[in-house]
């Protein structure tokens, strides 16, 4: 099994500004993602984040508005960029399950509201 | 277009009784579906996935069915307990490097 944390744990930040949420595992892991819980709704992926290769964004999301770092196997930032009330959500890692290509453990998140 | 649907947003269950939790997709591209349980302010908890080329899997007191031809699957719980009580996420994969497509979720609640 892996250990994932997140920081910060949750923020409350004005609009305008930006926020870079960080990533730890304590195992190294090829790939990590970054997904989004918006209220009431379910979690959906914000992008793909490979070691030494940029991240492969979803359909919706751009680098501009969410840069993400990659800097090693165990570590990543995503950055929520110039942010507005729409972008609180909570904010969530997560990596590859031992050998499986698809199940994934996850982050205890990042709770993020924007005033 | 939402391509993994939880059209019930909350279930209530006697403790002792079965919990049945179900899921559709529309994606036939999906190989791998997955259960996620997930307490207030914590990250979702793998439970128990199934691949598409099976019809159900068991762990414990948590069973998956999955019905390719209908494109539905159903998480069985039994006997549910207090601890049960959480939201339930369905998720799929296309497998390799896809992430998970999940849906919106239903809230379980165990009731004494």
């Amino acid at each position: 099994s892996a250990v994932i944390s997140q920081k910060p744990s949750r923020d409350i930040c004005q609009r305008g500004t930006s926020l870079t949420i960080q990533c730890q595992v304590d195992s190294q892991v090829t790939m990590m993602f970054w997904y989004r819980q918006q209220p009431g709704q379910s979690l959906t992926l914000i992008a793909t984040a490979n070691q030494g290769s940029e991240a492969t964004y979803e359909s919706g999301f751009v680098i501009d508005k969410f840069p993400i770092s990659r800097p090693n196997l165990t570590f990543s930032t995503l950055t929520v960029s110039n942010m507005s009330p729409e972008d609180s959500s909570i904010y969530l890692c997560s990596v590859f399950i031992g050998t499986s290509t698809y199940e994934q453990y996850f982050g205890p998140g990042t709770r993020l509201t924007v005033t | 277009d939402q391509q993994v649907k939880q059209n019930s947003p909350s279930l209530s269950v006697q403790e002792g009784r079965i919990s049945i939790l179900n899921c559709d997709y529309t994606n036939s591209m999906f190989d791998y579906f997955l259960w996620y349980k997930k307490y207030p302010a914590e990250g979702p908890t793998f439970l128990i996935s199934i691949s598409s080329i099976k019809d159900k899997n068991e762990d414990g007191r948590f069973t998956v069915f999955l019905n390719k031809s209908a494109k539905h699957l159903s998480l069985h719980i039994v006997p549910s307990q207090p601890g049960d009580s959480a939201v339930y996420f369905c998720a799929a994969s296309g497998g390799g490097a896809d992430g998970l497509t999940f849906g919106k979720g239903t809230h379980l609640i165990i009731q004494p």
